[in-house]
């Protein structure tokens, strides 16, 4: 169940910045908060961005997120290689009456 | 520091059941509900369900209903999420993860994953 649309892939090369997109709908995006997450290999997924723009502590400045109707982005700049990781989305969804996952964004560093 | 501490890698035979457990600590356990997220080989995350550690009360997914259960042990601080009538398809890493407020996505603490294999 992803109703949440991810990019499967993103790349840029170390100190460029990369956009990554997120689109739901009505009973998701558009109505909800939106949060992302950073699965490095191997690793349990790790929050990164809340309520749509918000950092927890620790995570560098870098990551920044914004949501636009029933779409969301995640930008991050100056590229790291341990920015290598899968990226997801997630949105509570109305309709499913729970949270609904995009279905990831493997980001590569050239 | 908050900890979700899961148990560890099963095998299982399809038709079979399994119970994962995931201990939290550093926090008031009763504060937050506990979701379960599950994530198969090379796939993207699932959610499974939630409870509410306070009360006990659960929420499933669909496709879930009339297989998962989940409950929980305060005195110990552990949920648990059994899950049944196994086929191969339930081959995938099993995540707990903590919110808030339900009717968030916000999982801010994940426990480290418990892998499931079902094989015949």
């Amino acid at each position: 169940q992803s109703v949440l649309t991810q990019p499967p892939s993103a790349s840029g090369s170390p100190g460029q910045s990369v956009t990554i997109s997120c689109s739901g709908g009505a009973s998701n995006i558009e109505g909800e908060t939106v949060n992302w997450y950073q699965q490095l290999p191997g690793t349990a997924p790790q929050l990164l961005i809340y309520s749509n723009d918000q950092r927890p502590s620790g995570v560098p400045d870098r990551f920044s997120g914004s949501k636009s109707g029933n779409s969301a982005s995640l930008a991050i700049s100056g590229l790291q290689s341990d920015d290598e990781a899968t990226y997801y989305c997630a949105a509570w969804d109305d309709t499913w009456n729970g949270p609904l996952f995009g279905g990831g964004t493997k980001l590569t560093l050239l | 520091q908050v900890q979700l501490a899961q148990s560890g890698a099963e095998v299982r035979k399809p038709g079979a059941s399994v119970k994962v457990s995931c201990k939290a600590s550093g926090y008031t356990f009763t504060n937050y509900y506990i979701n379960w997220v599950r994530q198969a080989p090379g796939q993207g995350l699932e959610w499974m369900g939630i409870i509410n550690s306070a009360g006990g009360s659960t929420t499933y997914a669909q496709r879930f209903q009339g297989r998962i259960n989940m409950t929980r042990d305060t005195s110990t601080s552990t949920v648990y999420m059994d899950l049944s009538s196994l086929t191969h398809d339930d081959t995938a890493v099993y995540y707990c993860a903590r919110v808030l407020v339900r009717g968030l996505a916000r999982f801010d603490y994940w426990g480290q994953g418990t892998p499931v294999i079902v094989s015949s």
